[in-house]
């Protein structure tokens, strides 16, 4: 069982805007705490998507945004590619535990 | 341009150690904090543990304290981890990640560049 709760999978079409969501408790998101967004390609290693709950990396398109409220984050993407098939996971920190580190169960995101 | 490169993985027994390595480049790696974090076949992520850039700082998993031991080599730009009494559910892949400043913090502790993986396999 994750800290961070994300639906296993979501689904869209070629240019449609798809939403994933995460949800955590008081003692991450909800206590303030930042929420980190990365993709993990096929066979690949993770990448940083989007960090500090809206912030793009250098080099990752606009198409991917953050947002986060209460104790809840969302990442969107819009005008869906099909080389954005990929799995998902969010980040948080947490004051609960002394893992520190809290991450999402993960999201299949597949293109239609 | 950041590279990580981890070596050290393979198959051992439970029970056993093994001593992960992950050789940094491309940074001033004694400026930031590092991490291992791990992936069990077809499975999430799963944040293992971390270390302060100074090396002064270290911070575990429930699931590897006592049993997994970080440090890091600033003179080599290499990031280590010690693991001993290894189980059948420590059997993953194992990454080691760049965090975002020099401390395992609340605001700098995500991470903005991960190696390729090492494969652990802790099975009789």
């Amino acid at each position: 069982q994750s800290v961070l709760t994300q639906p296993p999978s979501v689904s869209g079409a070629p240019g449609q805007r798809v939403t994933i969501s995460c949800t955590g408790s008081s003692s991450n998101i909800g206590a303030g705490y930042d929420v980190h967004w990365y993709q993990q390609l096929p066979g690949t290693a993770p990448k940083l998507l989007i960090y500090g709950n809206s912030n793009r990396p250098s080099g990752v398109p606009d198409r991917f945004s953050g947002s986060k409220s209460g104790t809840s984050a969302s990442l969107a993407i819009t005008g869906l590619q099909a080389e954005d098939e990929a799995d998902y996971y969010c980040q948080s920190y947490d004051s609960s535990l002394s893992a520190h580190v809290v991450f999402g169960g993960g999201t299949k995101l597949t293109v239609l | 341009e950041v590279q990580l490169l981890e070596s050290g993985g393979g198959l051992v027994q439970p029970g056993g150690s093994l001593r992960l390595s992950c050789a940094a480049s491309g940074f001033t790696f004694s400026s930031y904090a590092m991490s291992w974090v791990r992936q069990a076949p077809g499975k999430g992520l799963e944040w293992v543990s971390a270390i302060s850039g100074s090396g002064g700082s270290t911070y575990y998993a429930d699931s590897v304290k006592g049993r997994f031991t970080i440090s890091r080599d600033n003179s080599k730009n290499t990031l280590y981890l010690q693991m001993n009494s290894l189980r059948a559910e420590d059997t993953a892949v194992y990454y080691c990640a760049k965090t975002a400043g020099a401390y395992c913090s609340s605001t700098s502790c995500y991470f903005d560049y991960w190696g390729q993986g090492t494969l652990v396999t802790v099975s009789s």
